[in-house]
């Protein structure tokens, strides 16, 4: 079974940059979420998506930051323009909320960004 | 303000023995609590769950208490070895607005000596 896949793994870019980050969630997966992992801030939710429907993007920094899922099989994360303290690695999670939102989330293997 | 944490940042322990990992909440009445490990360089990966209402859980050679009396939950891994070195994350679900997510603690990170 393929996993919740990422792209980049890795992304080195100037500041003032637009940023796109994918993600591909676990086919049949109707949940998914976009986090932020720092040394200071540890693992932080941005927004998720509940049946491809933004459902709480609280955690999204400023409006520098957007999400879109436009089908269930595909969501991206666009930061534009970057901005140095935006580096971080960023993880994308996907689960099934049928039988209840306590089911664990699958986790990619993030993509590392370095804004430079 | 609500607040999860985890003791102390590196936890080191010889094999075989027991390790125990805490994770302490306030403000928080959380429905589950669950832990996930994270290896360098990997995204999290589940391990348990468990509900306000069970006291204990167990899957192999790991186990998970939660007291909400407390508002504690207790981790851990017997006959430690060191492929379970690694960073251990709680995670609490709570309400937010008309949904609920999992709040992140900042995990612990143990290391396991032959």
């Amino acid at each position: 079974d393929a996993g919740v896949i990422q792209s980049p793994r890795h992304e080195v870019t100037e500041m003032g940059q637009e940023v796109t980050l994918r993600c591909k969630p676990i086919s049949g997966h109707n949940s998914l979420f976009w986090y932020r992992q720092t040394m200071m801030r540890g693992l932080e939710l941005l927004i998720y998506f509940n049946n491809n429907v933004p459902i709480d993007d609280s955690g999204m920094p400023e409006d520098r930051f957007s999400a879109k899922m436009p089908n269930a099989s595909f969501s991206t994360l666009k930061i534009q323009p970057s901005e140095p303290r935006d580096s971080a690695v960023y993880f994308c999670a996907s689960s099934s909320n049928l039988r209840g939102d306590n089911q664990p989330q699958h986790f990619g293997d993030g993509t590392r960004l370095s804004i430079l | 303000s609500q607040k999860i944490e985890q003791n102390s940042e590196a936890l080191n322990i010889q094999e075989g023995k027991t390790a125990t990992l805490t994770c302490n909440y306030t403000n928080y009445s959380p429905a589950y609590l669950q832990w996930y490990r994270q290896d360098p360089g990997r995204g999290p990966v589940f391990l348990l769950l468990i509900r306000e209402n069970e006291k204990e859980k167990r899957k192999e050679r790991l186990k998970v208490t939660f007291d909400t009396t407390l508002k504690q939950s207790l981790f851990h891994i017997t006959a430690s070895q060191p492929a379970d070195s690694a960073t251990y994350l709680c995670a609490l679900l709570i309400s937010s607005g008309s949904a609920r997510q999992l709040t992140f603690g900042s995990g612990t990170q143990l290391t396991v000596l032959p």
